[in-house]
């Protein structure tokens, strides 16, 4: 089973901050494989980016996503209020996994 | 737009077998392009993938889970399902049906809250 190690636990930031969260796997994940999630309380996950660099439909283009092999990124240029919240991110392998998130809250 | 919504008891007894099922509307479980997941997340903590099913029936669970999850499809009522046998309390989660690819989720049901408890 692949690993995914996300960081930090926990990123403090202010609105209009740049905001880079990282996820790591034990092993090489295909870069058609990664994807990243925004979650708020009390709702399900939203598809951010996938193919570790596509931007899912109606995802503003201050998300962007990069990496491959074992390092990713996830990237918000420039925080608005509606962006503070927990970020998984997730691959296919044998199976899929998730990380543990990071959660971005307010500085 | 395709939506999802899970449906089943939010309460099952210890030893017992946890049943959901998702209803699929705005599009065909049928279509074939897409592999259909059941996701959970206890309180406070992360994600975990259960297993998916394809329309034809074909299915892949994770290997942690494996020995006590059946998914099954009924492509007329556009609906899938999971039993979750044998129960504990670490079992208790939000439980979530998803649409994928082999790449992502791009749609989620809101959730039920399952809990395990006598």
């Amino acid at each position: 089973e692949i690993v995914l190690t996300q960081s930090p636990g926990t990123l403090s930031l202010s609105p209009g901050e740049r905001a880079t969260l990282s996820c790591r796997a034990s092993q090489s994940v295909s870069s058609s494989y990664l994807a990243w999630y925004q979650q708020k309380p009390g709702q399900a996950p939203r598809l951010l980016i996938y193919g570790a660099s596509s931007r899912a439909t109606g995802i503003p283009d201050r998300f962007s996503g990069s990496g491959s092999g074992t390092d990713f990124t996830l990237t918000i240029s420039r925080l608005e209020p509606e962006d503070f919240a927990v970020y998984y991110c997730q691959q296919y392998g044998s199976a899929y996994t998730f990380g543990q998130g990071t959660k971005l809250e307010i500085k | 737009q395709v939506q999802l919504q899970e449906s089943g008891p939010g309460l099952v007894k210890p030893s017992q077998t946890l049943s959901l099922t998702c209803t699929v509307s705005g599009g065909s479980i049928s279509s074939g392009d897409y592999y259909w997941s059941w996701i959970r997340q206890p309180p406070g903590k992360g994600l975990e993938w259960i297993g998916y099913i394809y329309y034809s029936g074909s299915t892949y669970y994770n290997p942690s889970l494996k020995s006590r999850v059946t998914i099954s499809v009924d492509t007329s009522k556009n609906q899938f399902s999971l039993k979750l046998s044998s129960v504990t309390a670490a079992d208790t989660a939000v439980y979530y049906c998803a649409r994928g690819t082999v790449t992502a989720f791009d749609y989620w049901g809101q959730g039920t809250l399952v809990t395990v408890s006598s």
